[in-house]
């Protein structure tokens, strides 16, 4: 079942503003990855954060891990038009190899 | 880096027939491979895992004889949805663990229409 919640479900920005988007998980893993979706098309994978890592950046992305409150944020820095899109967190389950999806932040950045 | 590729891209049929999807690990053996779906707006669901040489494992609420899957090969699972009815229109993505287990390489996706 999905277990991954999102907030919030829709954030609407300026250009060159930061973007925050938090999700939480129910149970132990061994990873959270954060993908982008735009509109119709397939998933992009942005980033990976082990189960003890506590922060991860990669270009204009920073991500947290809290694992004792089971939550993560993403952050974007400096947005850009072309960073609108959908963004999803994943858990992997820790004893599997399944991906449990967010409930997604639609993510809509204003020129 | 690993491609997973799907067949169809796109696919519209009518109500009561029965469509198959294809998933395909390009550059690699994937024993194991995902099937989720995603209705407009809405995240990715897992519905099943694909097993090779064994039955597909079945999510909670998902119709095993609806669905049927069917892990061939060691780059080849698919995914058939039977007798479709429109409320099966949607998103279908497949992916698939890559060498490193923490990793997963997902399919492009296929758009299910049922008239």
């Amino acid at each position: 079942s999905q277990q991954g919640e999102e907030d919030p479900q829709a954030l609407s920005i300026q250009e060159g503003e930061n973007a925050t988007m938090n999700c939480s998980y129910k149970t132990s893993i061994n990873n959270l990855q954060w993908y982008r979706q735009n509109s119709g098309r397939g998933l992009v994978h942005l980033i990976l954060i082990r189960s003890n890592e506590r922060e991860k950046h990669s270009g204009r992305l920073r991500v947290t891990l809290d694992t004792s409150k089971k939550s993560s944020s993403l952050l974007i820095t400096a947005s850009r038009a072309a960073d609108t899109a959908s963004y999803f967190c994943a858990s992997a389950i820790q004893g599997a190899q399944k991906l449990v999806f967010g409930q997604g932040t639609r993510l809509t950045i204003n020129p | 880096g690993a491609v997973v590729s799907q067949h169809p891209s796109r696919v519209i049929c009518k109500s009561g027939t029965s469509v198959k999807i294809e998933c395909r690990s390009l550059d690699f053996q994937a024993t194991t491979m995902f099937w989720y779906r995603q209705f407009p707006k809405q995240s990715l669901m897992l519905m099943a895992t694909s097993n090779e040489g064994s039955k597909a494992t079945y999510e909670q609420g998902v119709e095993k004889d609806k669905f049927l899957i069917n892990h061939a090969s060691l780059t080849l699972s698919t995914l058939t949805v039977t007798s479709a009815h429109p409320e099966d229109s949607s998103f279908y993505i497949c992916s698939a663990p890559g060498l490193r287990t923490d990793t997963q390489y997902f399919g492009p996706g296929t758009r299910l229409t049922v008239l």
